[in-house]
């Protein structure tokens, strides 16, 4: 089935340095569609960002992303990280043209900004 | 318009008892869907309806868990029994089926087993 890999647990940082959250996959489907959720402590996840055109970026909020499916991955960065994105992160895959198995998540990855 | 809707917030239960969770998507959404998210295993997928209709029903859970359509504004997920290894939040969510998955996600429901 598909699978969505993300970086690992916790990243910790310093406010002002860039971020950079990796996101690769595995799908059997030619349309992948891909996806970056948000969730602030105490939140829902929100959608972020999505993506199923193939190497162009997509940018929301100061974040961008470009699915490059030549190494099935969608990394997700920003230039220069605040508090405020302390978060959790989690990178979704579905198909484009046969959406009926809904999402698949990655296990996400805990940012932590530090002043 | 008011987003996606559940109740309660937060259930206790015993081990054994049977629970009931509720979800109102966002209205006009044809797509609705419900995850368990704890810590280790991340968002897993329970169930998925496309227009009513059970589209995806989360393979290894389907013993104990079973969610249901009553109509296009309402679904409920039911655990029974219930077991400690259950505590997690469960998060219901919609999508307008034209967005492609694009999910809404509610507050969801944290439940503890006791």
């Amino acid at each position: 089935g598909d699978s969505v890999t993300q970086t690992e647990g916790l990243v910790t940082l310093t406010e002002g340095l860039p971020v950079m959250l990796n996101c690769t996959y595995q799908t059997i489907y030619s349309n992948p569609f891909l996806f970056w959720y948000v969730q602030h402590l105490n939140e829902s996840p929100r959608l972020l960002l999505k993506s199923f055109t193939d190497n162009k970026r997509t940018e929301h909020q100061g974040f961008h992303a470009t699915l490059h499916k030549s190494s099935s991955s969608f990394h997700l960065q920003k230039s220069s990280a605040q508090l405020s994105d302390s978060a959790l992160y989690y990178c979704a895959l579905s198909d484009r043209v046969n959406y009926a198995q809904g999402l698949t998540f990655g296990l996400g990855t805990r940012v932590s900004v530090f002043p | 318009d008011a987003g996606v809707t559940q109740t309660p917030r937060h259930e206790v239960a015993e081990k054994g008892q049977t629970i009931i969770l509720k979800c109102e998507p966002v209205s006009g959404h044809n797509d609705l869907f419900w995850y368990r998210q704890t810590k280790i295993q991340g968002l897993e997928l329970l169930s998925y309806f496309r227009s009513k209709s059970l589209m995806e029903d989360g393979g290894a859970f389907k013993d104990r868990f079973k969610a249901e359509m009553l109509n296009s504004s309402f679904s409920t997920l039911k655990i029974q029994p219930t077991e400690p290894k259950d505590s997690a939040v469960y998060l219901c969510a919609s999508s307008p089926t034209a967005s492609q998955n694009t999910l809404y996600f509610g507050a969801g429901t944290r439940l503890s087993v006791l």
